[in-house]
């Protein structure tokens, strides 16, 4: 089986830094993906770790240990169109298993 | 444009009805897979295909079927429908470990 966890929502000031955790228990495990997911609109991808390490990739950022079964996303210079949902989910068997979520509000 | 393209946009229907959702994955890309996305649930993995064959099946109900055809377009076929499946439909090609997702089909069941 598979279990991932991320909080529900968070808030951020816009111009700040915020960090989304996601830990995870699988079989299987290949990758670790982030997606963001504005309401009502198809999933995009942002990053996906495979070894352990931060990659960064503009103002993201996305970081992975595999031993702690650990991940983060790391948002800089928050903009108010970063106001979405961010999916952390897993690569395994050849499918994407998704977390809820987390739906980030940005406040001016 | 990811280059997958799902139709219909929307689907308005009532319980005890059949629809059938429509995916064509990006050209080149040989599997589909369907999700779907409840209000207070994430993306919930329901089937997936590979050129024309079943590869993995998720949280997929009896109610549902799916099948991807020669041309590598891909049907999911919703029945009997309840209130409870009203959901964004999404699906997803893949080409690598790059996942592509579809705008997805809104189905509300009155």
């Amino acid at each position: 089986g598979q279990n991932i966890d991320q909080p529900t929502e968070m808030t951020a000031t816009e111009g700040a830094i915020v960090q989304i955790n996601c830990t995870y228990q699988t079989s299987g495990f290949n990758g670790l993906f982030w997606y963001q997911q504005h309401a009502g609109e198809a999933p995009t991808f942002l990053s996906y770790n495979v070894l352990d390490g931060l990659e960064e990739k503009g103002r993201f950022s996305s970081f992975l240990s595999r031993s702690k079964g650990y991940s983060y996303l790391l948002l800089k210079e928050l903009q108010m169109k970063d106001s979405a949902s961010y999916l952390c989910a897993v690569n395994r068997d050849d499918k994407i298993i998704f977390g809820k979520g987390t739906r980030l509000h940005i406040l001016p | 444009d990811s280059g997958v393209t799902q139709t219909p946009k929307h689907l308005i229907t009532a319980t005890g009805q059949r629809v059938t959702l429509r995916c064509s994955p990006r050209s080149g890309d040989l599997s589909v897979y369907w999700y779907q996305q409840s209000l207070d649930q994430g993306l919930q993995f329901l089937i997936q295909y590979y050129n024309g064959e079943e590869r993995a099946k998720g949280n997929i109900l009896e109610r549902f079927s799916a099948q991807q055809f020669p041309d590598l377009h891909s049907e999911l076929n919703l029945s009997s429908l309840e209130l409870g499946d009203s959901a964004l439909y999404f699906c997803a090609s893949r080409q690598g470990d790059g996942y592509t997702f579809g705008s997805g089909t809104r189905l509300t069941v009155v």
